[in-house]
């Protein structure tokens, strides 16, 4: 029972660098979505894909780029980090859009990311 | 802006208590109201979703209320165990994608 799988768990940037966050899920959900959690300020929605082939900005996507590779995968790309960027970044999926009758949320367990 | 607030931010009980555990929002205009744990180091957990239609959802040890017109939910947790440590959140959803998020409770069950 995968269900949503998160690479890397951690990583360590400088200011300046790019990298890519990886996002699987293996529920056939519809609908994905990228959050970080930092201390004191709760969850933030960073951009989300309803299904597959679209894609949209959630609460605080700037920095930020997203693709839905396909049904299955969400990737989150930072292009030139920032230490504002420093968060625990969460993927979760479900298996229709939130305004849906009962589709709850399924999180993956975290990518760690310091960038100094 | 919708606000949502859990208190207390931190609650410590003893094992085989009864707890409730609370979750307020500031606009009534809500679609549903999920509540999720999550340990340490781990991602959340779903563990109820009410729609804003119910006025309560149970699942084993545990019974979500909620009462729209008050901007209130509870979590109630019978009977609580060690296993029952962890932060609880809840999230509310306004019909659309972008939920907001309590910054939840941390709870420990002393043995």
């Amino acid at each position: 029972n995968a269900g949503v799988t998160q690479t890397p768990k951690f990583q360590v940037l400088k200011t300046g660098q790019s990298m890519t966050l990886q996002c699987a899920q293996d529920m056939n959900h519809n609908s994905m979505y990228w959050y970080r959690q930092d201390p004191g300020m709760g969850l933030r929605l960073i951009y989300y894909s309803a299904s597959e082939g679209t894609t949209d900005k959630g609460e605080v996507p700037n920095g930020y780029n997203v693709s839905r590779l396909n049904k299955r995968e969400f990737s989150l790309r930072l292009e030139s980090a920032a230490p504002s960027q420093t968060s625990v970044y969460f993927c979760a999926s479900s298996k229709d859009r939130q305004g849906a009758v009962y589709s709850p949320l399924h999180f993956g367990n975290g990518t760690r990311l310091t960038v100094t | 802006k919708q606000e949502v607030t859990q208190i207390p931010a931190a609650l410590s009980v003893p094992e085989g208590e009864n707890l409730v555990l609370n979750c307020s929002f500031t606009d009534s205009a809500i679609y549903n109201l999920q509540w999720f744990r999550q340990d340490p180091g781990k991602g959340l957990t779903s563990l109820l979703l009410i729609q804003s239609s119910q006025r309560e959802q149970t699942s084993g040890r545990l019974n979500a209320s909620l009462d729209k017109s008050s901007g209130r939910s509870t979590l109630y947790i019978a009977a609580s165990q060690p296993g029952d440590s962890a932060t609880y959140l809840c999230a509310v959803a306004p019909g659309n994608e972008k939920l907001t998020f309590g910054t939840g409770t941390r709870l420990t069950i002393i043995p």
